[in-house]
């Protein structure tokens, strides 16, 4: 059965602290991406990665980086949170950048 | 500028009767479509697809219909059982270039009602 972990549930931050969401993937794909989600908008791309070091911007990649070390690993890193980036924050996988990906439970991010 | 656009934010739908869910589209490199299904705090789940080869894709309850002069899809789910309550996200892809990622729609939320 094929796996999208991220590493919480739910989070509560500062505004201003630097914040890591962790997520792996066991299923050997090459494509790894992040969205957010937010009520009437939609699923968003900040940033996805097409191999281990690679990575392109999304359609909402300001402040937000992401680091791509191992294959089955992609960190989003909010340098600074703020409020405006509290959020649903989905990570996913894929085997091609174009087709079915696979995404994780969802962390639930509130930055106060 | 939303490409993939789905302007019913919210269905009802009787449980046994037929759901129909729409999404449109700008982007005419888009060949490829997806539909997802979301439970609250779960991330989206994969349904089923179809090629821009193909008017039709069929997967037990669930059909996807595309009519690419429109640039609309629907997904269709007969019969509608209390399960399916969820929101539904289209997707939809090109072959290559700066479209060859998945590109999402705001989502349907679905509710099948007893």
């Amino acid at each position: 059965d094929v796996k999208v972990t991220q590493s919480s549930r739910y989070l509560v931050k500062r505004t201003g602290e630097k914040v890591f969401l962790e997520c792996v993937q066991d299923m050997d794909h090459e494509n790894m991406f992040w969205y957010r989600q937010d009520p009437g908008l939609g699923l968003r791309l900040i940033y996805f990665s097409y191999d281990v070091k690679m990575k392109e911007k999304g359609d909402i990649p300001e402040g937000y980086s992401v680091s791509r070390e191992k294959k089955e690993r992609f960190s989003l890193i909010l340098e600074s949170a703020s409020t405006n980036q509290t959020s649903m924050y989905l990570c996913a996988s894929g085997r091609n950048m174009n087709t079915e990906a696979f995404f994780g439970q969802g962390t639930r991010l509130t930055v106060v | 500028d939303q490409q993939v656009k789905q302007n019913s934010p919210s269905l009802s739908v009787q449980e046994g009767r037929i759901s129909i869910l729409n999404c449109d589209y700008t982007n005419s490199m888009f060949d490829y479509f997806l539909w997802y299904k979301k439970y609250p705090a779960e991330g989206p789940t994969f349904l089923i697809s179809i090629s821009s080869i193909k008017d039709k894709n069929e997967d037990g309850r669930f059909t996807v219909f595309l009519n690419k002069s429109a640039k609309h899809l629907s997904l269709h789910i007969v019969p509608s059982q209390p399960g399916d309550s969820a929101v539904y996200f289209c997707a939809a892809s090109a072959n290559t270039g700066t479209a060859s990622k998945l590109t999402f729609g705001t989502g349907t939320r679905l509710q099948v009602t007893l």
